[in-house]
């Protein structure tokens, strides 16, 4: 069956461009998270969306970073004048419905800052 | 130490032995969940445990849960070359003001 599929798989990108980067969760789900993992370390959490209700925004490291879910299915993650910080690789993730059930993860976009 | 972090950061075993991955955490939980991530792959779930169990089994894998000490273990018997990965534990303490929390892993090497 379908998994969680996220797009583009690698994005290449100049210091101070915008990127977008695309999550389809698994058709059903209603929770939807997005995290960031550096080289070699754990996962750190962005953003989680459930059903309608407000997303939990508490994760996002700053103000360029935003993200949307369109319809409560595909999500966008929105970096705005990327940094070479940034660089990583972006996982997405959807469970059932929220934080107590089981997370299908994408395999990431891996965003590189030149 | 952060919410949610494994011990040792790297194992490196041969095939047939068995590994212990060790997680420890400060807040109260709801469950928590051990995944494994193959390199350049997303996460894959493991094992869901619940606060109220104490070990839970899923073929190779053995699971227990210490709430009083605030730690959990996997346990992987009689590894295989195919369990190279790092292995991450996740904690869900929302009711506690927090979100889903994963720490930062354990790579493990099994050498065939």
């Amino acid at each position: 069956g379908a998994g969680v599929s996220q797009s583009p798989s690698n994005k290449v990108t100049e210091k101070g461009k915008d990127v977008e980067l695309r999550c389809d969760p698994i058709s059903g789900h209603t929770a939807l998270y997005w995290y960031r993992q550096s080289l070699g370390q754990g996962l750190e959490f962005l953003i989680y969306f459930q059903g309608n209700s407000a997303p939990d925004k508490s994760g996002l490291p700053s103000d360029r970073f935003s993200a949307e879910r369109t319809g409560g299915s595909v999500s966008t993650l929105t970096i705005q004048r990327t940094q070479q910080e940034d660089s990583a690789v972006y996982l997405c993730a959807s469970s059932p419905s929220d934080s107590r059930q089981p997370q299908h993860f994408g395999d990431g976009t891996r965003l590189s800052i030149l | 130490s952060q919410q949610g972090e494994e011990d040792p950061q790297a194992l490196s075993i041969q095939e047939g032995e068995n590994a212990t991955m060790n997680c420890s955490y400060k807040t109260s939980i709801n469950n928590l969940q051990w995944y494994r991530q193959n390199s350049g792959r997303g996460l894959v779930h493991l094992i869901l445990i619940r606060s109220n169990e104490r070990e839970k089994h899923s073929g190779r894998l053995r699971v227990t849960l210490d709430t009083s000490k605030k730690s959990s273990s996997l346990l992987i018997t009689a590894s295989r070359a195919a369990d190279t990965a790092s292995y991450f534990c996740a904690t869900d303490a929302r009711d506690y003001g927090q979100n889903f929390v994963f720490g930062p892993g354990t790579r493990l090497s099994v050498l065939p």
